[in-house]
């Protein structure tokens, strides 16, 4: 199975700052990687897929990087939205799995 | 407009069985791989089941192996995901949703709780 290891766990930022948020999977799982976002009580949102597509209406300061086991989302600058819990998913093989997601406080 | 709406979910027993439904409409089903992720309250997401776009092939988390499957009727639009044997650990929030490819598409959830 690919494990999905995201890091930071948790960390605080301010509107206006540059966050990046990495995910790296334990083997080689090309660019099938998407990226999530989660406000509390609210349904999961999908940002990015095929780790730097940018889905439609998804704002542009959202960017993904990265192919292999390594990959990135950046926040180029951070708005009062934008703080929620972030997730990762690989969907190079079966079982698909999440990262343990990473939460973006003020 | 797209929507998915998911029923089905409710208090059962541990050991019991459940079916829950994923209502489909404003796309596709028959040209769309779908898939479950459920997600206890306060936790992470959790990849349970998916089904490929034709029916033929289909997925699971190995803590829901032999206990679930996951179905489609492309005619009805709908999803299921048919689970017995239920366990406390199942409790959570299930989602019927689209994880991959250029549209992003949920439905609202339906609440699962396995207790006694």
């Amino acid at each position: 199975d690919v494990q999905m290891t995201q890091s930071p766990s948790a960390m605080s930022a301010s509107v206006g700052d540059r966050v990046t948020i990495t995910c790296r999977a334990s083997q080689d799982i090309r660019n099938y990687l998407a990226w999530f976002q989660q406000k509390p009580g609210k349904v999961p949102r999908r940002l990015i897929y095929d780790a730097s597509s940018l889905l439609s209406g998804v704002p542009s300061r959202f960017s993904g990087s990265g192919s292999g086991t390594e990959f990135t989302l950046t926040i180029s600058s951070l708005q009062p939205e934008d703080f929620a819990t972030y997730y990762c998913l690989q969907h190079k093989s079966y079982p698909i799995t999440f990262g343990q997601g990473t939460r973006l406080e003020i | 407009e797209v929507q998915l709406v998911e029923s089905g979910g409710g208090l059962v027993q541990p050991g019991g069985s459940l079916r829950l439904s994923c209502a489909v409409s404003g796309f596709t089903l028959s040209s769309n791989a779908l898939s479950w992720v459920r997600q206890t309250p306060g936790k992470g997401l959790e990849w349970v089941s998916s089904i490929s776009a034709s029916g033929d092939n289909t997925y699971y988390a190995d803590s829901v192996k032999g206990r679930f499957t996951i179905s489609r009727d492309n005619f009805k639009n709908s999803l299921y995901l048919q689970m017995n044997s239920l366990r406390a650990e199942d409790t959570a929030v299930y989602y019927c949703a689209k994880l991959v490819g250029a549209y992003d598409y949920w439905g609202h959830g339906t609440l699962l709780t396995v207790s006694s």
